[in-house]
């Protein structure tokens, strides 16, 4: 099975912050990444999908980067509505895998 | 607009059974593979399930964890999707969410699946 080990597991900012979240995968997964945002009490909510595509609706802050086994969220300019828990999770081989979370706090 | 309902969660015990349903509008729902997703109390996202839409061949793949207890099915007549859970354990105690999983064709050839819909979860509690 394919692991995918996020980090941080938290971290404290603030607004205008530009916040990295990595994922290293434990083989190659050919970019078959996405990335997920969940905020408290409510389902996750898909924002980088192919490791670099952003989904339809998602603001322009949000990027993905990557290749072979790391792969990087990046929140340019952290908005009051960024704070939340992300996930990753690779979709290159079953059993599908998501990395531990980070908890993105307000500092 | 679509939107995915999930329902069927309640509290059982040990050992028992329970059926999950995820009931989906909006989309033609025959044409997706989708996905059980579940979140144990104050923890992360675990994959549980998934079954490939019946023109990619209505697979069904399941973690580790739950192989030779759950079920995944699909009615594609009532746009839903069903988890047969059996033998339940403490450790199944869980928001069940299930997803939408559409795919995404590359420029390289390659596939890439995603989860794009979800639905608002349903809490599976085991215990005695």
């Amino acid at each position: 099975a394919v692991q995918m080990t996020q980090s941080p597991s938290s971290l404290s900012a603030s607004v205008g912050d530009r916040v990295t979240i990595t994922c290293r995968a434990s083989q190659g997964i050919n970019n078959d990444i996405g990335w997920y945002q969940q905020r408290p009490g409510k389902a996750p909510k898909l924002l980088i999908y192919a490791a670099f595509t952003l989904q339809t609706g998602v603001p322009s802050r949000f990027s993905g980067s990557g290749s072979g086994t790391d792969f990087t969220l990046t929140i340019s300019s952290l908005q009051p509505e960024d704070f939340a828990t992300y996930y990753c999770l690779q979709d290159y081989s079953y059993p599908l895998t998501f990395g531990g979370g980070t908890k993105v706090e307000i500092k | 607009e679509v939107q995915l309902l999930e329902s069927g969660g309640s509290l059982a015990q040990p050992g028992g059974s329970l059926r999950l349903s995820c009931t989906a509008s909006g989309f033609t729902f025959s044409n997706y593979a989708m996905i059980w997703v579940r979140q144990a109390p104050g923890k992360g996202l675990e994959w549980v399930s998934v079954m490939t839409a019946r023109v990619s061949g209505g697979n069904a793949y399941y973690a580790d964890s739950v192989k030779g207890r759950f079920t995944i099915s699909r009615d594609d007549s009532k746009n839903t999707l069903y988890l047969q859970m059996n033998s339940l354990r403490a450790e199944d105690t869980a928001v069940y969410y299930c997803a939408r999983r559409p795919n995404y064709h590359h420029s390289s050839g390659y596939y890439y699946d995603y989860l794009d819909y979800w639905g608002q979860g349903t809490l599976v509690t085991v215990s005695s």
